[in-house]
């Protein structure tokens, strides 16, 4: 069946980067965008940006604009997010989730994954 | 600070109607469609309407979603224990380049 899995939880101290995966199975990444939403512990929901894995381009969310990067591996099915200059209030689940809609009129994330724990601490 | 207000919380008996709003700009509900995100305790979210009141193959029709200018809304009627969760309403907005995520609204069934 479709469905997006993501790496495993991370620790990180702040000023490092890290990198979190997206493995699509059941689809072709290049089919459909891929979405990054994050959400810090009893917070809501925070998009951080998408990525067309069939034509590399992206578009973030001012917010983390100069720190983060989307990128594709198109022959392993796989998207990934890398976030830099960690802080202690980018500790937060991350999300890919699929983006469907023809337009962004119509746009909608269908498939997520299930979260990965990215804790950032001295 | 979202761009989009939700009540922070609703309740209800089982079996009774809940509503929830979502109250947004000419920049996103105005101009684009509403989706609606559940997400049960520990869970990822998950999508339960889409283009303001499309429901995805598996989401029980106890479940609505509605439009009206630069607000929405999203129905439960019928509830039941299991649909106790936080909900999110969800479109692009244009004047940020971006998708935008309501304040969430969290559930209790009574």
């Amino acid at each position: 069946q479709v469905q997006l899995v993501q790496s495993g939880a991370e620790v990180k101290k702040p000023g490092a980067s890290v990198r979190v995966s997206c493995k699509a199975s059941g689809y072709s990444i290049t089919s459909s965008d891929i979405n990054w939403v994050r959400q810090a512990t009893g917070q809501g929901l925070e998009w951080m940006g998408w990525l067309n894995p069939n034509s590399g381009n992206t578009g973030y969310a001012q917010k983390f604009q100069g720190r983060v990067t989307m990128t594709r591996n198109t022959s392993i099915n796989t998207a990934y997010m890398e976030l830099s200059s960690l802080r202690s209030d980018d500790t937060a689940v991350y999300y890919c989730a699929r983006g469907r809609g023809t337009t962004v009129t119509y746009y909608y994330m269908d498939v997520w994954g299930k979260g990965t724990t990215v804790t950032v601490s001295s | 600070q979202s761009v989009l207000t939700q009540p922070p919380s609703a309740s209800g008996t089982p079996g009774q109607r809940v509503t929830i709003s979502c109250s947004g700009s000419s920049s996103n509900i105005g101009r684009n469609t509403v989706n609606w995100y559940q997400q049960l305790p520990g869970t990822a979210p998950k999508l339960l309407i889409y283009s303001n009141n499309q429901r995805p193959s598996g989401v029980p029709d106890r479940f609505s979603g509605s439009k009206s200018g630069t607000s929405a809304s999203l129905a439960i009627s019928g509830l039941q224990s299991e649909d106790e969760a936080d909900y999110y309403c969800a479109p692009w907005d244009d004047s940020l380049n971006g998708y935008v995520f309501g304040t969430g609204t969290k559930v209790t069934v009574l």
